[in-house]
């Protein structure tokens, strides 16, 4: 049973270009989140997908956006790079059964370093 | 909004030493309460949690934690941590809401160095 998978490990790119970061959810999870995790920092939520839509947002700006294919997989697109998007990006997927104990499993995350 | 507070930052101690690492919230309606823990090198990994029910949550590894509500805290403990506790650790709160569980608000995290 493959758990939350993301691709790719590590990533650099220069400030004004745009990156698109994947990931693959743990089977029968149908919920996908995304954090970002800057240095020293815990992870911040960016936003939540389910039924390919987005569900809730954290505070993020426009330049973050995402998006869920029918197989459950996400994809986060960050646009107009900055420094400070230089982070550790975290995938979790659950699944969206109203039993409040459902549990979020972490996937190992993309390093995104812009220089 | 949720907030956490993590007061310790970076806490060294010997193996077999008792461990409490603290942990606060501030929200006002009904949380669910969780920690977990970075391994290095390796991905975030739940502890334990906690929903409802008896405020001592037993999770994996030997680890607890204690939810008092009056204190907003839920701090983790264990009684004798071995050298492969070494990691950082972090509280985080969710509130309930109309999709079940809602984001995870997560602190800053501690540091525990476990010295042989």
């Amino acid at each position: 049973d493959a758990g939350v998978t993301q691709s790719p490990t590590h990533l650099i790119k220069t400030r004004g270009q745009q990156v698109t970061l994947r990931c693959s959810p743990k089977s029968g999870h149908d919920t996908v989140s995304w954090y970002q995790q800057a240095l020293g920092q815990g992870p911040q939520f960016i936003f939540q997908y389910y039924e390919e839509e987005e569900r809730q947002r954290g505070n993020f700006p426009d330049r973050f956006s995402g998006h869920q294919f029918p197989n459950y997989s996400s994809e986060l697109n960050v646009n107009a790079l900055l420094l400070g998007d230089s982070a550790l990006y975290l995938c979790a997927s659950r699944y969206n059964g109203r039993r409040i104990t459902d549990t979020q499993y972490f996937g190992p995350g993309t390093r995104l370093t812009v220089l | 909004a949720q907030s956490v507070s993590q007061h310790n930052h970076h806490v060294i101690l010997s193996e077999a030493a008792s461990l409490e690492l603290g942990c606060n919230y501030s929200y006002g309606g009904t949380v669910n309460l969780f920690w977990y823990v970075q391994y290095p090198g390796q991905h975030l990994q739940l502890l334990l949690k906690y929903f409802s029910g008896d405020p001592l949550v037993k999770g994996i590894k030997g680890f607890e934690a204690e939810f008092i509500k009056s204190k907003f805290s839920f701090n983790l403990r264990k009684p004798s941590v071995q050298w492969s506790d070494t990691a950082e650790y972090f509280c985080a709160v969710s509130a309930e809401g109309v999709f079940g569980n809602e984001k995870l608000t997560f602190g800053t995290g501690t540091r525990l160095t476990i010295i042989p």
